[in-house]
């Protein structure tokens, strides 16, 4: 089945660095990725649309400078985490659309820690 | 805005009972309809979908529910067992690929050994 590989799994960084998160298709081609955002107890946020060779699309409220996406081929995609701070302390999770069963496959998500 | 929710947030089952969760949805023009099982740490896991031409969709152990008529859907799991413990999260979605997934709230569920 479908595989998407998502790394690194835990991450601590301290305040004020940037943290990069990749998402990786390893079986099937994916034009379309998507990162969402979870926080403790609750639902799974989108917070853009990472389309191969264009521009993310990012949900309303979600800062593009402050996470900035790049979907360079058809297998990564990337979310960076710029100047973080202690409220972007989340975890985050990328899915991407394989076509098989419901067609999308998730990650295993990231734990972002900022202190 | 449009939103899908969950009615309950946790839910503890009786190991070998039935567990039935349940889901409403505001957004008249979805048409695909998605569960996920949500391991503690882990990415969201398929269990089943249905889309909006039919009322009923069966898998192994488990079985959605479609009510259009008052936007409700459900899961049931049949002879729940431990490993179901987790969260379960309805999501909706348009049909056509490539559409953003929209997540309910999320139902935890506990299953009593």
């Amino acid at each position: 089945g479908a595989v998407v590989s998502q790394h690194p799994s835990r991450v601590i960084c301290k305040s004020g660095t940037s943290v990069k998160i990749e998402c990786r298709s390893l079986d099937f081609q994916a034009t379309t990725m998507f990162w969402y955002r979870q926080f403790p107890k609750k639902s799974l946020m989108l917070m853009a649309t990472s389309n191969e060779g264009s521009k993310a699309t990012y949900e309303q409220g979600v800062e593009k400078d402050k996470f900035l996406i790049n979907h360079a081929s058809l297998t990564l995609s990337t979310l960076t985490v710029t100047s973080a701070h202690p409220e972007d302390s989340s975890f985050y999770i990328c899915s991407a659309y394989s076509g098989t069963g419901d067609g999308y496959t998730f990650g295993s998500g990231t734990r972002l820690t900022v202190v | 805005g449009e939103s899908v929710g969950l009615h309950l947030p946790t839910l503890s089952v009786q190991e070998g009972d039935n567990s039935i969760i349940n889901c409403a949805y505001s957004n008249s023009a979805s048409d695909y309809f998605i569960w996920y099982k949500q391991e503690s740490g882990k990415g969201p896991q398929f269990i089943i979908d249905i889309r909006s031409n039919m009322d009923k969709r069966q898998g192994q152990r488990v079985t959605v529910l479609l009510n259009k008529t008052v936007k409700h859907l459900s899961l049931q799991i049949a002879a729940t067992q431990p490993g179901d413990s987790a969260v379960y999260f309805c999501a909706e979605n348009r049909l056509g690929g490539y559409q953003k997934v929209t997540f309910g709230t999320g139902t935890k569920l506990q299953v009593i050994p």
